[in-house]
């Protein structure tokens, strides 16, 4: 069974400050991997996608990279501003379409 | 990609009662997806709805209590039955949709339930 973890659990910077977010899988026979934002109460906003064989895509402020034989991803996020606060998860797809998902990140930017 | 809506946004029920959750995608899709978000915890997948078809449950989750119809390719319902305050969670609707090459994971807004 896929495991996904996420690490921190919560991180709080100050503006500017640049994030850096972890993602860990334990099984690497993996189809893509989806990072998303989460809004309280909300749901689910994509950011970037990576396919498998692909070792990052960045979108904006937004890198991901993906070392799949480690069951590694990690979300920079450049110039951190105060909307960037939310929940981040990271979800691991496999080939049946089912998503495996992190419990998230909760990210603070103070102004 | 797709565009999801999702009804009602918010609810608040007595326990022993039902709700259905509606969920309506701008495109046709083979496969539509039900998850849960219990508070404080991530998302955990309750069942696949595909049309024409029995719904697919995961393990933990039966029928009964999560009645699921797909009465086309656009639309799905999820009903949670005989609701108790452990049912309190948002749950949300999702599909697959394209973007250029790539197929990618879809959510809509969410419902927030909360069961008194």
């Amino acid at each position: 069974k896929q495991e996904v973890t996420q690490i921190p659990a919560a991180l709080s910077v100050p503006e500017g400050e640049n994030l850096v977010l972890n993602c860990s899988f334990t099984d690497s026979a993996i189809y893509n991997l989806q990072w998303f934002r989460q809004d309280p109460g909300k749901g689910l906003t994509s950011l970037l996608l990576i396919q498998s064989s692909q070792r990052e895509q960045t979108s904006g402020r937004l890198n991901a990279s993906l070392d799949k034989s480690s069951g590694r991803s990690t979300l920079y996020i450049a110039a951190s501003q105060p909307g960037d606060s939310a929940t981040y998860l990271c979800a691991v797809r496999h080939g049946d379409y089912k998503l495996s998902f992190g419990a998230g990140t909760t990210v603070t930017v103070r102004a | 990609s797709a565009v999801i809506s999702q009804k009602p946004s918010r609810d608040i029920c007595q326990r022993g009662t039902s709700l259905t959750i509606q969920c309506q995608v701008d495109s046709q899709v083979t496969m539509m997806f039900w998850y849960r978000q219990q508070p404080g915890q991530s998302l955990t997948l309750i069942a696949t709805a595909n049309q024409g078809s029995e719904a697919t449950y995961e393990s933990g989750f039966v029928i009964d209590k999560f009645p699921i119809s797909r009465p086309n390719l656009t639309f799905s319902t999820l009903t949670v039955s005989n609701m108790s305050p452990e049912d309190s969670s948002i749950y949300l609707c999702s599909v697959f949709g394209f973007t250029g090459e790539n197929t990618e994971a879809f959510f809509g807004q969410g419902t927030r339930l909360t069961v008194v």
